[in-house]
């Protein structure tokens, strides 16, 4: 099993620019979440989904949507970037049940300029 | 309001020093806790989780402890290779309850 796969590993935009993170996972999980990590903070969730066709808003939303199309896959959308997106974003999963631990890919370093 | 608070921010040892990792946490009903281990560039990778207070867990050098308001992460005879940033983070109860983070502890093992 890859467990959570993320792509693009890095990438730089434009103030304004567009672009889709997309999350993969391969062990059936239900849940999947979208955090982002910053200097001297910790992991903050953007959003989440409790399954297929499922979304909903985490700590820090703003600027920011999210589809569950297939249950294997989680896209992060951003619509028009800002600098103050710049961090490394992780997407997680998890079963339904228990245990509920989370499992992270391996994150997506992104740049605004 | 979930609050996670880890310290030291960063820690610095000798190989064969055994230290501890804390973290103290708010929470209303603790649902779990979890202790994971990042490495640079990479993403968090799980070790632990605790329930309830009292319960500890084991693997290899690490040892998680938990009490009604804190975790413990007990390194005994630590190693280079320990070297990272450990994450604690909590879990609430309630349905899709999600995890709070604390911003974690750098570790530093010199040979």
């Amino acid at each position: 099993n890859a467990g959570v796969t993320q792509t693009p590993k890095f990438r730089v935009l434009k103030t304004g620019q567009s672009m889709t993170l997309l999350c993969a996972q391969d062990m059936n999980h239900e849940y999947m979440y979208w955090y982002r990590q910053d200097p001297g903070m910790g992991l903050r969730l953007i959003h989440y989904s409790v399954g297929e066709g499922t979304t909903a808003k985490g700590e820090v939303p703003d600027g920011y949507n999210v589809s569950r199309l297939k249950k294997q896959n989680f896209l992060l959308g951003l619509e028009s970037a800002a600098p103050s997106q710049t961090s490394v974003y992780f997407c997680a999963s998890r079963l339904a049940g228990a245990p509920e631990t989370q499992y992270f890919g391996p994150g997506t370093r992104l740049l605004v300029l | 309001e979930d609050q996670v608070t880890q310290s030291p921010e960063a820690l610095r040892l000798q190989e064969g020093e055994s230290s501890s990792l804390n973290c103290s946490y708010t929470v209303s009903g603790l649902r779990g806790l979890f202790w994971y281990r990042q490495d640079p560039g990479k993403g968090p990778e799980f070790l632990f989780t605790l329930y309830s207070a009292g319960e500890e867990k084991e693997k290899e050098r690490l040892k998680a402890t938990l009490t009604k308001k804190e975790s413990f992460l007990h390194i005994t005879a630590p190693k280079p290779e320990d070297s990272a940033t450990y994450l604690c983070a909590v879990q609430a109860p309630g349905a899709n309850s999600k995890l709070t983070f604390g911003k974690g502890i750098t570790l530093s093992v010199r040979p």
